[in-house]
């Protein structure tokens, strides 16, 4: 069945710093993937998504490339700020899941000035 | 700009007791979902409906009931409350069943069962 898989945190970084978070799927045809962000005592809310392969999703500085030969779909952001600490979730949604989305684990990200 | 609405947002409940969770959206959603999270586990999918007097099961529906007598309006019941409801509950609705659409989510209902 269909999966996803993130990198476990929390993963803590310094002000600037480059930020990479992995994310990894399974799951048969073409999925949509995204990436939804929880910030303190907030619900979900969408970050970017992709729906075809090689398409890259991007906003607030936050991209993300879904590439169907590594099935991954890995956030990154050049430059992170005390900001964008919150819980990051990876998710995707397929025929396979009857177009529910299947969600990760969430990563915490703390970013310390 | 209300979007989704949950109530109550705090709840302490005996083993046993019942309640419900509301969810209301204003946006004419078709498709309405409660979720549960728990630490290390992501959110896990209880109940969903595409639209009025249309529901389903999720990933761990046992223990919790839902209607949809209205497309704004998709309560989540616990009919006999037990410790390992304790969680964290999002209601989130989309404008149809797509694949591609953003999900909306509520601010989070938070449960404890003693």
């Amino acid at each position: 069945g269909n999966s996803v898989t993130q990198m476990e945190g929390p993963v803590t970084l310094s002000e600037e710093a480059f930020l990479t978070i992995n994310c990894t799927y399974t799951a048969t045809g073409y999925p949509s993937l995204f990436w939804y962000v929880q910030y303190p005592g907030e619900g979900l809310q969408l970050l970017l998504k992709a729906t075809k392969a090689d398409d890259k999703g991007s906003n607030k500085g936050f991209e993300a490339t879904y590439r169907k030969e590594t099935t991954s779909f890995h956030l990154e952001k050049g430059s992170v700020q005390v900001s964008d600490s919150a819980v990051y979730f990876c998710a995707l949604s397929g025929m396979d899941s009857n177009y529910q989305l299947i969600w990760g684990a969430g990563t915490k990200l703390i970013i310390k000035p | 700009n209300a979007g989704v609405t949950q109530t109550p947002k705090f709840q302490v409940l005996k083993t046993g007791q019942s309640m419900t969770l509301q969810c209301a959206q204003d946006m004419n959603h078709e498709y309405m979902s409660w979720y549960r999270q728990d630490p290390g586990m992501g959110l896990r999918l209880i109940h969903y409906s595409v639209g009025a007097g249309i529901t389903d099961q999720g990933e761990v529906p046992n223990g919790y009931n839902v209607s949809r007598s209205t497309t704004e309006d998709f309560p989540l019941r616990l009919l006999s409350a037990a410790p390992s409801q304790t969680s964290v509950y999002f209601c989130a609705s989309r404008f149809d069943r797509s694949n591609t659409g953003e999900l909306f989510f509520g601010e989070g209902s938070r449960l404890t069962v003693l």
